[in-house]
């Protein structure tokens, strides 16, 4: 059981906008930055957002997120075969003393 | 380019002993938190441990189920930093990944614990 929630799947067609939801507590989600890392099939995690928000140089704009309270989401829009993957949100848990990640969203593209 | 490399993953029986290693060519290396994520086979990812930089004194943090088996250290003349497990279980099987927790990631090590 991951201390942050977030739905096992999510699937969309191609053109859709997706969003996939990362709820947590006040201990992390509440008080942290939250990240966002996509994996494809057989790779390693790659940066999506940092801070809530902010996109790293080079990813697609298509890619944005948010944050309230205690919950976070990623929303893809334009969404492309290659965009499907596995989605995890990560932050840092202050009563854990430690990062914690997402179960993780396995998106796919219909 | 940035590039981060882990090493030192392998078979080891139950209760053995494993080091890792990351070499992080990080421009910031010495600035950055060090973390190992691992995740096993048709997993999630899981947070392992950090190591903070020499200003905030070296300081280490571990997820519960390795605390007391895992030290996790580093060597920022060498850009290195490093995963010391102990007492290893079948249930730490997993590849193991080294992250600044942020953009850099290596390709990951994997760990097999079985006898």
């Amino acid at each position: 059981q991951s201390v942050l929630t977030q739905p096992p799947s999510a699937s969309a067609t191609p053109g859709q906008r997706v969003t996939i939801s990362c709820s947590g507590s006040n201990s992390n989600i509440g008080s942290n930055y939250v990240y966002w890392f996509q994996q494809l099939p057989g790779t390693a995690p790659k940066l999506l957002i940092y801070r809530n928000n902010q996109p790293p140089s080079g990813v697609s704009k298509r890619f944005s997120a948010s944050k309230s309270g205690t919950s976070a989401s990623l929303a893809i829009s334009g969404l492309r075969s290659e965009d499907e993957a596995a989605y995890y949100c990560a932050t840092w848990d202050d009563s854990l003393n430690g990062r914690v990640f997402g179960g993780g969203t396995k998106l796919t593209v219909l | 380019e940035v590039q981060v490399v882990e090493s030192g993953g392998g078979l080891v029986q139950p209760g053995g002993s494993l080091k890792l290693s990351c070499a992080a060519s990080i421009l910031t290396f010495s600035d950055s938190d060090m973390h190992w994520v691992r995740q096993a086979s048709g997993q999630g990812l899981e947070w392992v441990g950090r190591i903070s930089t020499k200003s905030n004194t070296y300081a280490t943090a571990y997820t519960a189920s390795v605390k007391g088996r895992f030290t996790i250290s580093r060597d920022d003349s060498k850009n290195m930093a490093y995963l010391v497990m102990n007492s290893l279980k079948i249930e730490d099987t997993a590849l193991y990944y080294c992250t600044d927790g942020s953009a850099n990631w290596g390709q990951g090590t994997l760990v097999t614990v079985s006898s």
